[in-house]
C-alpha cells in the first residue's frame, strides 16, 4: 500500500514551459487536492475534486489546470510556467464516508522556474 | 486578513520543555480542528484532531480548542529532539468537499 505518490519528486523549467504534475493513490478515495506550499504561507489550495470527472477551482488556480480521468489519478498541469509559479507542490486525498477530514498527503514535487 | 493566523516562529526550545504553539482563526463556521506535523522535506502527516471544542490528549502532545475564543493549541510534553518540525494547524466546516484552511507553519527545534 503506497498511500499517495506523486511524479516527479524534483523538476527545473524554463518560462513558458509546460508540464504536468502526476499524483496517484491507492486508497479508493474520492477526495484529491493540489496544494503549493511557499515560506510564510502554509498550504493553500489550487484545485480539488469529490469524484472521477469533476474537478473544482480552489484559493489559487490561476495558471493552473487539472483532470481527474481514473478516480485514483489526480492530473496538474502548468501551460505556461512562470517563475510566481516556483513552490513545493503537495497532492492530498480523503475518503469520503469518513465523518472527520484527514487528507493523506503525498511526499510533495519541489518545482523551479526560471 | 487571513482566516487563520499561525505564529511562524521559528521557535527552539531544550530537550523536555513543554512547547505550546497556537493558531487564531476568524471563521466561526470552523468546527473541525487538526494539527499536522511536517519533517523537513516531507508532506504533512496528521497528528491531532478535535471536533468542536474541548481537549484531547494523546500521549505526551494535547490538542485544546476554545470556539469561544477562535483559539486553538497545540501542547507537547517532554519535548524530544525527533519532535523538531514545522506544525501546521488546519481547520474545516465540514463542506462537501472537507477542504482546510492552514495556518502558516511554526517551525520548532527540539535542542539535545
Amino acid at each position: 500500500n503506497a498511500g499517495v505518490t506523486q511524479t516527479p519528486k524534483f523538476r527545473v523549467l524554463k518560462t513558458g514551459q509546460s508540464m504536468t504534475l502526476l499524483c496517484a493513490q491507492d486508497m479508493n478515495h474520492e477526495y484529491m487536492y493540489w496544494y503549493r506550499q511557499d515560506p510564510g504561507m502554509g498550504l493553500r489550495l489550487i484545485h480539488y475534486s469529490v469524484g472521477e470527472g469533476t474537478t473544482a477551482k480552489g484559493e489559487v488556480p490561476d495558471g493552473y489546470n487539472v483532470s481527474r480521468l481514473k478516480k485514483q489519478n489526480f492530473l496538474l498541469g502548468l501551460e505556461s510556467a512562470a517563475p510566481s509559479q516556483t513552490s513545493v507542490y503537495f497532492c492530498a486525498s480523503n475518503i469520503r464516508t469518513v465523518s472527520y477530514n484527514e487528507q493523506f498527503f503525498g511526499p510533495g514535487t519541489r518545482l523551479t522556474v526560471l | 486578513q487571513k482566516e487563520v493566523e499561525q505564529d511562524p516562529g521559528p521557535l527552539s526550545v531544550p530537550e523536555g520543555a513543554i512547547v505550546s504553539l497556537n493558531c487564531t482563526y476568524s471563521n466561526s463556521a470552523f468546527q473541525y480542528f487538526m494539527w499536522y506535523r511536517q519533517y523537513s522535506r516531507k508532506g504533512p502527516e496528521l497528528l491531532m484532531y478535535t471536533y468542536s471544542s474541548g481537549n484531547k490528549e494523546d500521549g505526551r502532545f494535547t490538542a485544546q480548542v476554545d470556539k469561544s475564543s477562535k483559539y486553538i493549541s497545540l501542547f507537547i510534553r517532554d519535548s524530544q529532539p525527533s519532535d523538531s518540525a514545522t506544525y501546521l494547524c488546519a481547520m474545516s466546516s465540514g463542506g462537501s468537499a472537507r477542504q482546510l484552511t492552514f495556518g502558516s507553519g511554526t517551525q520548532l527545534t527540539v535542542l539535545p
